[in-house]
């Protein structure tokens, strides 16, 4: 079945890194996603990585995929107060016309 | 600007009546998506259509449906059936074998 996990909270000071991690179940995903939301909005996409690279940064962005163990984590570095909001994990199974598994989301809280 | 917009962003509904939620997206994407949000839960996939004229239940259709009449447009009507509809509801859309899908910026519904 398909199922992504993600811890609930994380809170960290501004200027530390922060890493949000994510498991998840099909081994037919292509594509893995992160997604942030602001208090009241919709989802923008932070960032994606394809199931068959390792490694991708963008900027403060750095996402590591494991694929043997299905696990995801984006670090962001040096973590601002605009970067408090709740961020999304998902997965985009193969052959399923595009439809995205969320998980719960991680809630980041940024500390001055 | 192109974008996906919906509306109205805020919906009370008395309980025991219909309401429809709009979806509009001038991207021309072929895929377009409804989500619910609840606290803790992240998003769960209502219904999705990867073509004008067709659409598909996804894990909680029950006491909803859609229709895709223009590939611009993917309203959910929310239907007395439907147990608990207090929630944040999300659209998004996205080209068929792409690897962003767009969001809206929500509609929050309450029951009254």
């Amino acid at each position: 079945g398909e199922d992504v996990e993600q811890s609930l909270f994380l809170s960290v000071r501004e200027g530390d890194s922060s890493v949000i991690n994510c498991t998840y179940t099909d081994s037919s995903s292509t594509y893995l996603y992160w997604y942030k939301q602001e208090p009241g909005a919709g989802l923008q996409l932070l960032t994606y990585i394809f199931s068959n690279m390792d490694m991708k940064q963008d900027q403060r962005l750095t996402v590591l995929l494991n694929k043997k163990d299905k696990h995801l984590s984006l670090r962001i570095a040096d973590t601002q107060t605009g970067d408090s909001a709740i961020y999304f994990c998902a997965e985009r199974p193969g052959n399923q016309g595009g439809k995205l598994i969320f998980g719960q989301g991680t809630e980041l809280s940024v500390k001055p | 600007d192109g974008g996906i917009t919906q509306s109205p962003k805020y919906l009370f509904r008395k309980e025991g009546q219909n309401v429809t939620l709009s979806c509009e997206q001038n991207l021309n994407h072929d895929a377009m998506y409804w989500y619910r949000q609840d606290p803790g839960q992240g998003l769960r996939l209502i219904y999705y259509s990867q073509i004008v004229n067709d659409f598909q239940k996804g894990d909680i259709a029950e006491g909803y449906s859609v229709s895709r009449e223009k590939k611009e447009s993917f309203p959910l009507t929310v239907t007395s059936a439907q147990k608990n509809p207090t929630a944040f509801y999300l659209c998004a859309s996205s080209l068929l074998y792409n690897t962003e899908a767009f969001f809206g910026q929500g509609t929050r519904l309450t029951v009254v």
